[in-house]
């Protein structure tokens, strides 16, 4: 079974510092899509990235990079310059196809507080 | 676009009720999911919606239902409810096969 494991329940910074979350996950599929969502305390889930399983490449957009290694089935998310703005719970996601239909399975979450 | 839309917001019902929830999809999206998030439990997967089938359903036990509509609007229904169903039920909608799955802002269920 897939299965998605974030070991950070809850991390604290001051604002401007660097800080990452961490994701490992497991599955026996060669094709799979990893996922990270953003949920502010609004509740809604707001996608961020998707990365496929043939795209080893590392992300950057703005203040947000992402790290993906197969080898240790990580796939790892780092702000910079952290801001209040980036206070939320974050979900490390991986889907599953069955014939087409897609599944998220999601990790329990890491909530960020960023203090000013 | 306008994004994914779910109503009520907000819902209390008493145990033994039955409640049906709605979500309505990004326009031109024909796959939506419905997820619950607890405490406990964290985000499960109930079920996918795909051209008005189910396509896949999670370990939810039989009380916990779905249809889709022509136009792509889906309704889950939970019949019988206990207090263990207190949760924040999530929809999402995804355009072509692997494509993103896109979250409503949820419909908080209190269950007394």
């Amino acid at each position: 079974a897939q299965k998605v494991t974030q070991a950070q329940t809850e991390i604290s910074v001051v604002e401007k510092e660097d800080v990452t979350l961490d994701c490992v996950y497991e599955t026996r599929d060669t094709t799979y899509y990893l996922f990270w969502y953003k949920q502010p305390p609004s509740g809604e889930l707001v996608f961020l990235i998707r990365r496929n399983s043939f795209d080893e490449q590392n992300e950057i957009s703005g203040r947000y990079s992402w790290n993906f290694q197969k080898s240790t089935s990580s796939f790892n998310f780092t702000i910079t310059a952290s801001q209040v703005v980036d206070s939320a719970v974050y979900f490390c996601a991986l889907s599953e196809d069955i014939q087409g239909a897609q599944k998220l399975v999601f990790g329990q979450g890491t909530r960020l507080t960023i203090n000013p | 676009k306008a994004g994914v839309t779910q109503t009520p917001r907000y819902l209390i019902k008493t145990r033994g009720q039955q409640v049906t929830l709605s979500c309505s999809p990004i326009s031109g999206h024909r796959s939506v999911s419905w997820y619950q998030q607890t405490p406990g439990q964290g985000l499960q997967f109930l079920f996918e919606y795909f051209s008005e089938t189910q396509r896949n359903k999670g370990n939810f036990p039989g009380r916990f239902s779905g249809r889709q509509f022509s136009n792509s609007r889906s309704e889950m229904n939970v019949s019988t409810l206990e207090l263990g169903d207190s949760a924040l039920y999530l929809c999402a909608s995804k355009g072509q096969v692997q494509e993103t799955q896109y979250f409503g802002p949820g419909t908080r269920l209190l269950v007394l």
